[in-house]
């Protein structure tokens, strides 16, 4: 069955860059779009942007552009999520979720188990 | 900047029904279809739970439904459950634009 697999919680000082990393299996990599999603303590979701699996193409939403950054590696069906320049107020839960989509509309269908990055000063 | 707003909370006694408005700035609801709603536990994943305005996935309770009225798309649930307790987020996307979550709406059982 369809699976995403992040990777673990990860710990950075204000001003480092973070990776955190999206393996997928149970369905064919390149078929569904990779979007990334984060939730602040006690917040609601974000939507940061998405990936192309079989282009590479990104789209991210205009306050990340610039310090985000979306890749994947084919090769292991797995998506990645770089954000630099930490600041403590990055601290959240980041998410993969797979995107599916029918005449137009589209939903996210499949989520990751979510990839705590914690920011200190 | 397109916008959806849902009320902060709602509540309701179990057996009751409740409904969750999510009401958008532009187009993102008036094409009722691009509505999809998630269900999130404190601490948990997100779940899709409502698609396409008013689809229920394969496994979740026809107690959820989903519709549409002026602006506004609705999550309604019906039969209220102690495990209903837990916030709701709308999100309109249509390929040609980027999605956009609702802020989010607590929901207590009595």
């Amino acid at each position: 069955q369809v699976h995403l697999e992040q990777s673990g919680a990860e710990v950075k000082k204000a001003g480092a860059s973070v990776k955190v990393s999206c393996k997928t299996s149970g369905y064919l990599f390149g078929g569904h779009f990779l979007h990334w999603v984060r939730q602040a303590p006690g917040q609601g979701l974000e939507w940061m942007g998405w990936i192309n699996p079989n282009s590479g193409r990104t789209n991210y939403a205009q306050r990340f552009q610039g310090w985000v950054t979306m890749t994947r590696d084919k090769s292991i069906s797995t998506a990645y999520m770089e954000l630099s320049s930490l600041k403590s107020d990055d601290t959240a839960v980041y998410y993969c979720a797979r995107i599916n989509c029918a005449g137009g509309v589209c939903w996210f269908d499949y989520w990751g188990q979510g990839t705590l990055v914690t920011v200190s000063s | 900047q397109s916008a959806l707003t849902q009320p902060a909370s709602v509540s309701g006694s179990p057996g009751q029904s409740i409904t969750i408005s999510c009401t958008g700035t532009g187009s993102e609801v008036e094409t009722y279809n691009l509505v999809s709603w998630y269900q999130q536990y404190p601490g948990k994943v997100p779940k899709l739970i409502i698609y396409e305005g008013s689809t229920r996935p394969s496994g979740v309770s026809n107690r959820f439904s989903g519709s549409k009225s002026g602006n506004s798309a609705s999550l309604t649930i019906s039969g209220l459950q102690s495990e209903d307790e837990a916030d709701y987020y709308c999100c309109s996307y249509a390929t040609i634009t980027t999605p956009f979550f609702g802020g989010g709406t607590k929901l207590t059982v009595l």
